[in-house]
């Protein structure tokens, strides 16, 4: 299985809600990759999970909060969001973070916040 | 900071044709990595390379680690190639990709 599947493929969400989006992977892979991508504009690094541990926080708004319950599984948690979030949020995997690391991408989910 | 550059930002063809995209970046890299996207779809990653050259299907990457220069060669195109195609780089040590703006190829019937 060389798959890394998002769930939902759409969001439509008010400012007030409070929703999550999914990812899953199951090549046995460490780290795992929230990004950001504004149409026509190149992927934007969010976080990044190593050994199901936050590594990295790209200095991203607290309203996004993300979660990695097991070495499969990657949630984000989105609350109180402004409508400049709308945006694809793609997560990936990877083997490892080192340097030679091949990352594989989800479909995405598709935001919108009105 | 890498700068990676993509040549040309867009591009028309008609099918059939043999295609090729450019990709420069300015400071030395471990990996770099070609990737596809379908109009609002999702990522695939088509190729990582670090040196040489790869070929899977009607796709062909190469690089040349001194003149710092990838290319992505699309034999015989069909229109189900058009999509953006991005150039993204690991710089030196770092699992942090730092992305090119885009190709959006277009491959007309």
């Amino acid at each position: 299985d060389t798959e890394v599947t998002q769930t939902p493929k759409h969001l439509v969400m008010g400012m007030t809600n409070k929703k999550s989006l999914k990812c899953e992977q199951h090549m046995g892979h460490r780290a795992m990759y929230w990004y950001k991508q504004k149409a026509k504009k190149p992927p934007e690094l969010m976080f990044v999970y190593s050994y199901e541990k936050l590594s990295i926080n790209e200095s991203v708004p607290s309203r996004f909060s993300p979660e990695c319950p097991n070495s499969s599984l990657l949630n984000l948690h989105l609350h109180a969001l402004q409508p400049e979030d709308s945006a694809l949020y793609l997560c990936a995997s990877s083997q490892g973070t080192g340097r030679y690391n091949e990352q594989f991408f989800g479909p995405g989910t598709r935001l919108t916040v009105l | 900071k890498n700068e990676v550059e993509q040549s040309p930002q867009n591009l028309t063809a008609q099918e059939g044709e043999f295609i090729t995209i450019n990709c420069s970046y300015s400071v030395g890299i471990s990996a770099l990595h070609w990737l596809q996207q379908h109009p609002g779809g999702g990522i695939v990653s088509l190729f990582m390379l670090s040196s040489g050259k790869k070929k899977h299907g009607r796709l062909i990457a190469t690089i040349n680690i001194q003149e710092k220069h990838s290319s992505l060669h699309i034999t015989a195109s069909h229109p189900r190639d058009s999509a953006v195609y991005i150039c993204a780089v690991n710089p030196g040590s770092n699992y942090k990709l730092t992305f090119g703006k885009g190709t959006l190829l277009t491959v007309n019937p």
